[in-house]
C-alpha cells in the first residue's frame, strides 16, 4: 500500500518556540493532505485540508496563524505550530490522498509536548 | 455536534469469536465510509471501506455492513485474533469532499 512518512515522531519544546512537522507521500502524488490532532482518548479532529499549490482550508476553531500549513509539492506538506503553548501538546497526524483514491493513507503521527 | 458516533468505547472478545464494532452517523450526505485500526502513538491503518451504493463489503476476516436507512455501519471481524486488539475508528465523508469525519473509536481487546 501507499506510504506516508511523518516526522518527527516525537518532539519536546519550550513554550514560545515553533515546531515544524513534515508529511511526505513516498510512493504516490498526494493532491490533498489533511492534518488532524488527537487528544488522549478522543477522536481524530480534522484541523485543515491542504491542496498542493493553494492555501489550506482550516476547520472552524482552528487558528490559521498558529497552525501554518504549507503544501509546496505533491509529495510534501508541513505543519508549523507557531509560538507553541502547553495546550498545543497533542498527537498530530497527517494523511494523504492520491489522485484516484478514496482512501486516506496516514503518517505515523507526531507527539508534541510543550513544556 | 458529533456527526459520526461510536457509542461503545470498548469491547472485549474471546479469541476465535466474532467482534462486532458499530458506528452511527447523522449526516445523510455521507456516502463513503472507512474503518481504520490504530495502535497507541501510531497513525491509523486502513482496514476496509464501503460506498453507499453497497450494503456489504468483505475483505478476508473483515466485513463491513452498511444500513443507509438506519445510518448505521458495522465492522465484523471473524475469527478475532489477539493481534486485532487496537482502537478502531470509523470515518465518513460526503462525495467529492474527501474530508473524513472520524468517530471517537472503540477499543477492542481480543482475549487469548
Amino acid at each position: 500500500g501507499a506510504v506516508v512518512s511523518q516526522h518527527p515522531s516525537r518532539v519536546i519544546c519550550k513554550s514560545g518556540t515553533s515546531v515544524k512537522i513534515e508529511c511526505r507521500s513516498l510512493d504516490f502524488q498526494a493532491t490533498t493532505m489533511f492534518w488532524y490532532r488527537q487528544f488522549p482518548k478522543q477522536s481524530l479532529m480534522l484541523m485543515a485540508t491542504s491542496n498542493e499549490g493553494s492555501k489550506a482550508t482550516y476547520e472552524q476553531g482552528v487558528e490559521k496563524d498558529k497552525f501554518l500549513i504549507n503544501h509546496a509539492s505533491l509529495t510534501l506538506s508541513t505543519l508549523t505550530v507557531t509560538s507553541a503553548h502547553p495546550e498545543d501538546s497533542s498527537f498530530y497526524i497527517c494523511s494523504a490522498r492520491g489522485l484516484a483514491n478514496e482512501k486516506l493513507f496516514f503518517g505515523s503521527g507526531t507527539q508534541l509536548s510543550v513544556l | 455536534d458529533q456527526q459520526v458516533k461510536q457509542n461503545s468505547p470498548s469491547l472485549s472478545v474471546q479469541e476465535g469469536r466474532i467482534s462486532i464494532l458499530n458506528c452511527d452517523y447523522t449526516n445523510s450526505m455521507f456516502d463513503y465510509f472507512l474503518w481504520y485500526k490504530k495502535y497507541p502513538a501510531e497513525g491509523p491503518t486502513f482496514l476496509i471501506s464501503i460506498s453507499s451504493i453497497k450494503d456489504k463489503n468483505e475483505d478476508g476476516r473483515f466485513t463491513v455492513f452498511l444500513n443507509k436507512s438506519a445510518k448505521h455501519l458495522s465492522l465484523h471481524i471473524v475469527p478475532s485474533q489477539p493481534g486485532d486488539s487496537a482502537v478502531y475508528f470509523c470515518a465518513a465523508s460526503a462525495k467529492g469532499t474527501y474530508k473524513y469525519i472520524f468517530g471517537t473509536g472503540t477499543r477492542l481487546k481480543v482475549l487469548a
